[in-house]
């Protein structure tokens, strides 16, 4: 069975600290995203990546960074977090291979709140 | 720009058929997905279609594209309870390298 994991299911910061989002796959997946899901806008891709130490924006880059040092983690960086960054974030990886079938495999998502 | 639009919210009756409708923009797309969410959970595989098939059926879902019209639609048969979710649709895209493009997802409420 795929698994994505996701480090917490609730987070709650205060504006302006830092952030980390962390998520680990257990398949071996060379592509890993990070959306961000918010009522009436769906999934926005905020970043992903389709190696080791590479990465590519996505739609909503602003305000965010990721780090990908090892395969199966993808982390989320908040490097100084507002309240317009209150949303449900979620993880997922797919196989690479440039395959146009591409299945990708989610974790449960984190509800993070900026007060 | 790339856009995937879906009507916010479906609500059917337990036994009913429920159809939910997308439209899509980018003509490049080879695949398009159906993905499920259940409350509190993340989203799963529920289908997915090729470009240039017009239908699919697989058991109580059926997925009909018009590429002409770009538009993708789910049918579920004899909707249960435990059908009520967000359902988004998605677009495969080839433009760079491969991603995917949601559509703001249909919140699906079944009535008992």
């Amino acid at each position: 069975d795929v698994k994505v994991t996701q480090s917490s299911r609730y987070l709650v910061k205060r504006t302006g600290e830092k952030v980390f989002l962390e998520c680990v796959q257990d398949m071996d997946h060379e592509n890993m995203f990070w959306y961000r899901q918010d009522p009436g806008l769906g999934l926005r891709l905020i970043y992903f990546s389709y190696d080791v130490k590479m990465k590519e924006k996505g739609d909503i880059p602003e305000g965010y960074s990721v780090s990908r040092e090892k395969k199966e983690r993808f982390s989320l960086i908040l490097e100084s977090a507002s309240t317009n960054q209150t949303s449900m974030y979620l993880c997922a990886s797919s196989f690479g291979g440039g395959m146009p079938y591409n299945e990708q495999f989610f974790g449960p998502g984190t509800r993070l709140t900026v007060l | 720009g790339e856009d995937v639009e879906q009507s916010l919210f479906l609500s059917v009756r337990e036994g009913d058929s429920s159809v939910i409708n997308c439209t899509y923009t980018d003509s490049s797309s080879t695949y398009l997905y159906w993905y499920k969410q259940e409350p509190g959970a993340g989203l799963q595989l529920l289908t997915y279609i090729f470009s240039n098939m017009d239908m699919k059926q697989d058991q109580r879902l059926t997925v009909l594209l018009n590429k002409k019209d770009k538009h993708l639609s789910l049918r579920i048969a004899d909707t249960q309870t435990g059908d009520s979710a967000i359902y988004f649709c998605a677009e495969g895209t080839t433009s760079g390298t491969y991603k995917y493009i949601f559509g703001t997802g249909t919140r699906l409420k079944v009535l008992a």
